[in-house]
């Protein structure tokens, strides 16, 4: 099976970088995504990474290390509207879990003004 | 793309009865997934239809629990005998299986369910 650790609240005032983690632990996965969530909304699609490296889109960018079990979302000149939970996200290889997206607990990011 | 839209938006039931929830995907999306979503947590795989075909179901489902997909269309979910531990928001999500949108999961805005 999958199983995926975010910190689960994290805190930065507006304009400023924040990282959000997440390490796991899979037999096999096609790639790692990322998902906003506002409270009372549904989650949205913000990124994806197949391979290693580094995705920028706009202000967001993801990066994953299949070697470290890692990857991580990157926000710059945060805006009050991203405060919001995200959630990383892993599809594995495996029969039985090539089908399901399995998502991790969440962070929650709080933008102070 | 209009979106998934998922109906009832909120469904406020008593122990013991049966509730029924629908989701109509985005159209051209052939597969389908349920996910359970409590506070605080991430979303939770429930199954997976892949056009009419329920191919994947979660062991932590319950035989309570049963959903359909005829004509690989829209799908329903239906909880017997609700219980007060299944009070949480019911997503559905679909997605496309051509890249390189075949990882994208659009999600609908999910049934809140409360059990009294």
């Amino acid at each position: 099976g999958q199983s995926l650790e975010q910190p689960s609240e994290v805190t930065a005032v507006e304009g400023a970088i924040v990282q959000i983690n997440c390490t796991y632990q899979t037999s096999g996965f096609y790639g790692l995504s990322w998902y906003q969530q506002h409270d009372g909304g549904a989650p949205t699609f913000l990124s994806y990474n197949a391979l290693d490296g580094l995705e920028e889109t706009g202000r967001f960018s993801s990066f994953l290390s299949r070697s470290d079990s890692y990857g991580y979302l990157l926000l710059q000149e945060l805006q009050m509207k991203d405060s919001a939970s995200y959630f990383c996200a892993v599809r594995g290889i495996s029969s039985g879990s090539a089908r399901q997206l399995t998502f991790g607990s969440g962070t929650q990011l709080t933008v102070l003004p | 793309d209009t979106g998934v839209s998922q109906n009832p938006r909120h469904k406020i039931t008593k122990r013991g009865q049966n509730v029924t929830f629908r989701c109509d995907p985005i159209s051209e999306h052939n597969r389908l997934y349920w996910y359970r979503q409590t506070l605080g947590q991430g979303p939770e795989f429930l199954t997976y239809f892949q056009n009419e075909a329920q191919l994947e179901k979660s062991r932590l489902l319950s035989d309570r629990f049963s959903a359909e997909r005829p004509k690989g269309s829209f799908s329903t979910l239906e909880i017997q005998r609700t219980e007060q531990g299944d009070s949480a928001m019911y997503l559905c999500a679909s997605r496309s299986a051509r890249p390189p949108t075949n990882e994208k999961l659009f999600f609908g805005s999910g049934t809140q369910l409360s059990v009294l």
